[in-house]
């Protein structure tokens, strides 16, 4: 059973553009949901992370938005570049060091 | 520094072989993980080591899969008698550890084959 279920799995957006990737989970014990990027040939990179008492995190152009009652959590890329285009995963994680990731989202900027 | 290295990048074996596949760790991490990402896939949780001990191996998918870290810091995980549905990318990573959660860094993975 899939602990985290990530939308799309793939999406091409226009540099500029704003690109969002979603994710649910069903397991209320998760308390850390992480996004990583990974490129090809390359292990997963942590981007951002947030922890469900705050609704909005930002870094840069990253930003995790989170609802707690709907247990869902998305990642938006403000004028996202020909460099964002990567694999992104979301993740949780609750109780253990051990994080439950999802499918991925193949991201294409076109310049 | 230099970050999280796995040897090899790449292993092809045949069905039945015994293979093993190193981590090395950035140094100073106490906590190394091991996770297996299939083609298409996010990355699966195989197990935790906090130290030299496996603080949590619910992930191995069967006693045909170990992993040891006998000294705290280079980790070997350990197939045997592979099988064809075992092929995938095997991707370590290591943090400072601890209780609350810190940041995984990982290896660049190795891409196992078997044939």
């Amino acid at each position: 059973q899939q602990q985290v279920k990530q939308s799309p799995q793939s999406l091409i957006v226009q540099k500029g553009g704003i690109p969002i990737i979603n994710c649910a989970y069903e397991n209320t014990a998760f308390d850390y949901f992480p996004w990583y990027q990974q490129f090809p040939g390359k292990g997963p990179a942590l981007l951002i992370a947030i922890r469900p008492d705050v609704s909005e995190k930002k870094e840069g152009r990253f930003t995790i938005s989170f609802n707690k009652s709907a247990k869902q959590f998305s990642l938006h890329i403000m004028d996202s570049q020909p460099g964002d285009s990567a694999t992104y995963f979301c993740a949780a994680g609750g109780g253990s060091n051990q994080f439950y990731f999802g499918t991925g989202t193949s991201l294409t900027v076109i310049p | 520094g230099a970050g999280v290295s796995q040897t090899p990048s790449n292993k092809v074996t045949e069905k039945g072989k015994y293979v093993e596949l190193r981590c090395d760790p950035i140094s100073g991490h106490t906590a190394l993980y091991w996770y297996r990402q299939s083609l298409g896939q996010g990355p699966e949780f195989l197990i935790y080591f906090q130290g030299t001990g496996a603080a949590d191996d619910s992930g191995l998918p069967n006693d045909r899969f170990f992993a040891v870290r006998p000294e705290g810091s280079v980790s070997t995980l350990k197939i045997q008698r592979t099988e064809r549905g075992d092929s995938a990318v095997y991707l370590c990573a290591s943090s400072f550890g601890g209780r609350e959660y810190t940041e995984q860094f990982f290896g660049p993975g190795t891409r196992l084959t078997v044939l």
